[in-house]
């Protein structure tokens, strides 16, 4: 069956980077779109960007271009997602999903001193 | 951005009874391409959404049938015909005709 498994909780620190991994198995991924999403606990969710697997095209919600960089590596299936300069309005749990059917686990990154 | 409202913020059901949740956007979700990209989720406490809803009244795999949606252009509704213990946790609407795709605030049901 179709699974996205999400890397494990990061702490980090302020200015920092972090990059969050999404690994897939039971269905084509070379062929198939990935999107990531973010939720302050407690809070709605955002919608941050998605990418095609199979030549590497993505599409942003502005408000996190320059934050986000979305990048797979058909190889091994998995999807990723680059956070830079972090600061404590990123600590957030984020999530991988494909066609909204499925989605990861969620990874809860905190950003603190 | 596209503004989703979602009436009520909270719901208070018992087992059994149905009930009815709004979601209201600021633009027509009526795409060129002739559909309507609007959908609902579930989100558990502590787990991922669960998509309910897609293409506002197509019902998901393994979802089931007494959740139903309807609508068009700008209004939209979930319904829950007979509520179950498991259907609480908090629903939320989402469109994805307008970039950036959107979510609407949260419907929190729980039991009276």
């Amino acid at each position: 069956q179709v699974k996205l498994q999400q890397s494990g909780a990061e702490l980090v620190k302020p200015g920092a980077s972090v990059k969050l991994s999404c690994k897939t198995s039971g269905y084509t991924f070379s062929t198939s779109y990935m999107s990531w999403f973010k939720q302050i606990p407690g809070q709605s969710i955002e919608w941050i960007g998605m990418i095609y697997a199979g030549d590497g095209g993505t599409g942003y919600n502005q408000k996190f271009k320059g934050k986000a960089t979305l990048t797979v590596d058909t190889s091994s299936s998995t999807a990723y997602m680059d956070l830079s300069s972090l600061t404590t309005e990123d600590s957030a749990v984020y999530f991988c999903a494909t066609s909204f059917d499925y989605w990861g686990q969620g990874v809860m990154v905190t950003v603190s001193s | 951005d596209v503004v989703l409202t979602q009436t009520p913020s909270i719901l208070s059901a018992t087992i059994g009874q149905s009930v009815s949740i709004s979601c209201r956007s600021s633009q027509s979700l009526l795409d060129s391409d002739g559909n309507t990209y609007l959908y609902w989720f579930l989100q558990r406490p502590g787990q991922s959404p669960q998509r309910l809803i897609y293409l506002v009244s197509n019902l998901g795999s393994g979802v089931p049938n007494r959740f139903s949606g309807s609508g068009s252009g700008t209004d939209f509704t979930l319904k829950i015909s007979g509520v179950e213990a498991e259907d609480l946790g908090v629903y939320y609407c989402m469109q994805a005709t307008h970039a950036p795709w959107t979510f609407g605030g949260g419907t929190k049901l729980e039991l009276k």
